[in-house]
């Protein structure tokens, strides 16, 4: 069964930084490419970021101007979003999801997801 | 970066009948179009990809179609299961987007 299991969120303040995982079972991980998506509360799903089997190849939302870093350990089946100098917008549900297609562009699994709050 | 405009953004029906949500591409995607479901306070789950591909697992009411920029995704014979918000995503180009969101209330 194919699993994806996101941790390591919370409350944080403006301007600090938050480091999530995602940890999945029941497939080849190194196999696939992997997403973030989040939501925030009440509104509709919006792509974070992707990145290649290898993590030789990294893709972001635009309006993230470089504070969030996708990276993945292969060995260890786990995805991280390291997030840093947060704003209140980016409070919201993170999911993690196994991404299909040559550029992993769309995505069949997904985790529960995890909340982010940015507040002071 | 494409936008993707589903309508209606709400829609109420009843038990049993048949539905069909449109998306349209602010430029041709070519049939690199998902659908996914997402009910309240759950995750959400792959209905559709490359337009018309079911994913697995996925009971065969759901049905979608279309290439270019106009897709459109039909729910036959509705259970109370299947009220929920649908979305439809590009994958096209970076940077992947999705629609607003279809919200999908019994009447």
């Amino acid at each position: 069964e194919v699993q994806l299991v996101e941790s390591g969120g919370g409350l944080v303040q403006p301007g600090g930084s938050l480091r999530l995982s995602c940890a999945v079972s029941g497939f080849s991980f190194s196999n696939y490419w992997m997403s973030w998506v989040r939501q925030a509360p009440g509104k509709g799903l919006e792509w974070v970021a992707n990145i290649k089997q290898d993590g030789s190849e990294k893709y972001y939302v635009d309006s993230l101007e470089g504070r969030f870093t996708i990276s993945r350990d292969n060995a260890k089946k786990s995805l991280y979003l390291q997030m840093n100098s947060l704003r209140a917008e980016d409070t919201a549900v993170y999911y993690c999801a196994r991404g299909r297609h040559t550029t992993g562009g769309y995505f069949d699994y997904w985790g529960q997801g995890i909340l982010v709050t940015v507040s002071s | 970066d494409i936008q993707m405009t589903q309508s209606p953004s709400s829609l109420s029906a009843s038990v049993g009948d048949r539905v069909t949500i449109t998306c349209r591409a602010s430029q041709g995607i070519s049939n690199y179009l998902a659908w996914v479901q997402q009910k309240p306070g759950k995750a959400p789950k792959s209905l559709i990809y490359a337009a018309s591909n079911l994913q697995s697992g996925v009971p065969s009411k759901f049905s979608g179609s279309g290439s270019g920029t106009d897709f459109t995704l039909n729910i036959s014979s509705l259970q109370p299961e299947d009220f929920a918000t649908y979305y439809c995503q590009q994958y096209n180009n970076y940077p992947i987007t999705f629609g607003q969101g279809t919200r999908l209330e019994i009447k």
